[in-house]
Parts: structure tokens; sequence; C-alpha cells
């Protein structure tokens, strides 16, 4: 079953800590992305990437490190230095450039306590 | 500035009333427009897009480059169709490699 998958659902996180969003696919799609999902906000892009080993800033790249080894992998590291954490992160994947569409992952919902 | 402007942040109707989600966007240049629906404990999925023009599940939406509007049109709404409506853009600077979305419209259809 193709699909874009993101682990974990839910992800608690103690003030201070580096933690991993994953996000993989095997739509053998080139692009991927991570958005946040803000009530009121609508969706904000963090990184995307284009091919493997490359990858770009978006709007609001700021606390958070990706890296893009495989083709099928995209995982989101959000740091200490992110300073407003809690949010909904979705991971979404494109065959070629955007007018194609995306594909989304189901979302991990990050909380700090 | 590239910006995707969705004025209502809540649309109530009743079924069989007609629905328009407002879409205005600001860019330069030609863009492609998107409209994507969040289904209740659903992923976000494409709805349609303009460069495609077709017609999904009753909605269409047309682009007025002279209003830089994408407005989300049904004749007839469903209660199905509630769900959260973004509307998106991508831009042709760097080869359409992003996404920009506005900020969401949630329609409620009621009985």
């Amino acid at each position: 079953d193709g699909g874009i998958t993101q682990s974990p659902k839910y992800l608690f996180r103690k003030e201070g800590q580096n933690v991993t969003l994953s996000c993989e696919q095997n739509l053998n799609h080139d692009a991927m992305y991570w958005y946040r999902q803000d009530p009121g906000q609508g969706l904000r892009l963090i990184y995307y990437s284009q091919i493997v080993n490359d990858f770009q800033k978006g709007d609001i790249a700021e606390g958070y490190s990706v890296s893009r080894e495989k083709k099928e992998s995209f995982p989101l590291t959000v740091t200490s230095a992110q300073k407003n954490p809690t949010a909904f992160y979705l991971c979404a994947s494109s065959m070629g450039q955007a007018p194609y569409g995306y594909t989304f992952g189901s979302g991990t919902r990050l909380t700090v306590v | 500035a590239q910006r995707v402007t969705q004025p209502e942040k809540l649309l109530s109707v009743f079924k069989g009333a007609p629905v328009e989600l407002k879409c205005n966007y600001s860019y330069s240049g030609s863009p492609e427009l998107f409209w994507y629906v969040q289904y209740s404990r659903q992923r976000l999925q494409l709805l349609l897009r303009h460069i495609s023009r077709e017609s999904i599940k009753g909605f269409t939406a047309d682009l007025n480059k002279g209003e830089t509007s994408f407005h989300l049109k049904k004749p007839f709404a469903q209660e199905e169709d509630s769900a959260m409506y973004y509307c998106a853009l991508a831009p042709l600077s760097g080869g359409y490699n992003k996404l920009i979305f506005g900020a969401g419209t949630r329609l409620a259809v009621h009985p």
C-alpha cells in the first residue's frame, strides 16, 4: 500500500531536549516537505527537499533541522532552540514540482511538557 | 510578498444551500492554485487543481486573475462536505517548488 508514513503520532518532549520526527514515503516521490500546522495560521513551511542530499529552508526554519540521505526518508529534528515547538507537524511529498499536488502524512502532534 | 488569504475562519450553511469558500492571493506572476480538504480524522488531501480545471465532488473553482481570487463553489452543500478547506498557491519562482497555504476555512453543513 503506497503512501507516506509519519511516526510517532504523538510525541512529548521535555524543555531543552531535541526530538526527531520520522517521515517515510514509498511513492517514489522526488520532493518532500515539512509543514507546521497551528490553529488559525494554516500550514507554514519549515523545510523542503527536491532531491537526495539537498534541502532548503522554508519560512520558519529556525530551531529545526532536516536531512535527506535517502529518497524515501526526510526526518525533522526539533531542537531546543525552537521557542514554541508545541504544534502539529505534517510531512508531504510530491512527484516532482508542486503543481502535481502533495500527498500528506497523517501528522505528528508534538507537545512540550 | 506571496500570500494566500482565506477571510472566513468558519462558514456555516444548511444542507442544499450554495457554498462559496473565498480565497484571494497575492503574487505578481502566474500561479498554480489548489484547494485541499481535511475531513474529520483524515489526512489533508488534494481536492482540485486549477491546472486541471476539474470538478471534484461537485466543487469547482475559477481563477480570476483580475481579482486575484480562486473561490471554491458548490451549488448544493451536503453534510459530508463538512471539513476544513485550505487554498494553496504554487509560485512559479524557483520552479513551483513549494506550496503556500492559507489559514483555512471550516465549512459546517447543517441538516
